[in-house]
């Protein structure tokens, strides 16, 4: 069954403390994102990665950092020095079916309510 | 830097009504654009896609969208929606230059249907 998982599904971190997100998808696709979504802001990127061992700041990249050792995984850790971290976290992957071309349409985890105590 | 704009935040229909979803989009070049749906408590998925040819395009659930280039827009449209259609309905763009393609996402609506 092809698709995105996220764990964990609820989050609950002490002020001060790093936690780490985890994002892994088998569908073979290239480009891995991380979102946070808020009510009425959308989704607002925070990192992307469109090869392994790569990854580029999102709009909003301050206080996380990723990894993308493995083309699979893209995990996102919200440090302390995320003023804000209390959120809804989503992981999305996609395909570029052309090399240089445009990326397909991407698919999403299931999400982690993230909040902090 | 490109963004995405949609013009209803909340909309409260009536089963039977029509849809009309309005969705701005500001970049000058080669754009990919998306609707998605976020159904209560499910993922994110693709309710319809424009790379290019026909700008009517039509997506899951009689759902469709029209790419009016001169515009800068994509709306979505559904002639009559139903009390399933109540979910929260983001605009999406894929644009870029050198390759790139980063995806920008609008506000998001929050669509209600009254049964």
């Amino acid at each position: 069954d092809g698709g995105i998982t996220q764990s964990p599904k609820y989050l609950f971190r002490k002020e001060g403390q790093n936690v780490t997100l985890s994002c892994e998808q088998n569908l073979n696709h290239d480009a891995m994102y991380w979102y946070r979504q808020d009510p009425g802001q959308g989704l607002r990127l925070i990192y992307y990665s469109q090869i392994v061992n790569d990854f580029q700041k999102g709009d909003i990249a301050e206080g996380y950092s990723v990894s993308r050792e493995k083309k699979e995984s893209f995990p996102l850790t919200v440090t302390s020095a995320q003023k804000n971290p209390t959120a809804f976290y989503l992981c999305a992957s996609s395909i570029r079916p052309v090399a240089g071309g445009p990326y397909n349409e991407q698919f999403f985890g299931p999400g982690t309510r993230l909040t902090v105590l | 830097a490109q963004s995405v704009s949609q013009h209803n935040h909340h909309v409260i229909l009536s089963e039977a009504a029509s849809l009309e979803l309005g969705c701005n989009y500001s970049y000058g070049g080669t754009v990919n654009l998306f609707w998605y749906v976020q159904y209560p408590g499910q993922h994110l998925q693709l309710l319809l896609k424009y790379f290019s040819g026909d700008p009517l395009v039509k997506g899951i659930k009689g759902f469709e969208a029209e790419f009016i280039k001169s515009k800068f827009s994509f709306n979505l449209r559904k002639p009559s929606v139903q009390w399933s259609d109540t979910a929260e309905y983001f605009c999406a763009v894929n644009a870029g230059a050198g390759g790139s393609y980063i995806p920008t996402f609008g506000r998001g609506t929050s669509l209600i249907v009254h049964p």
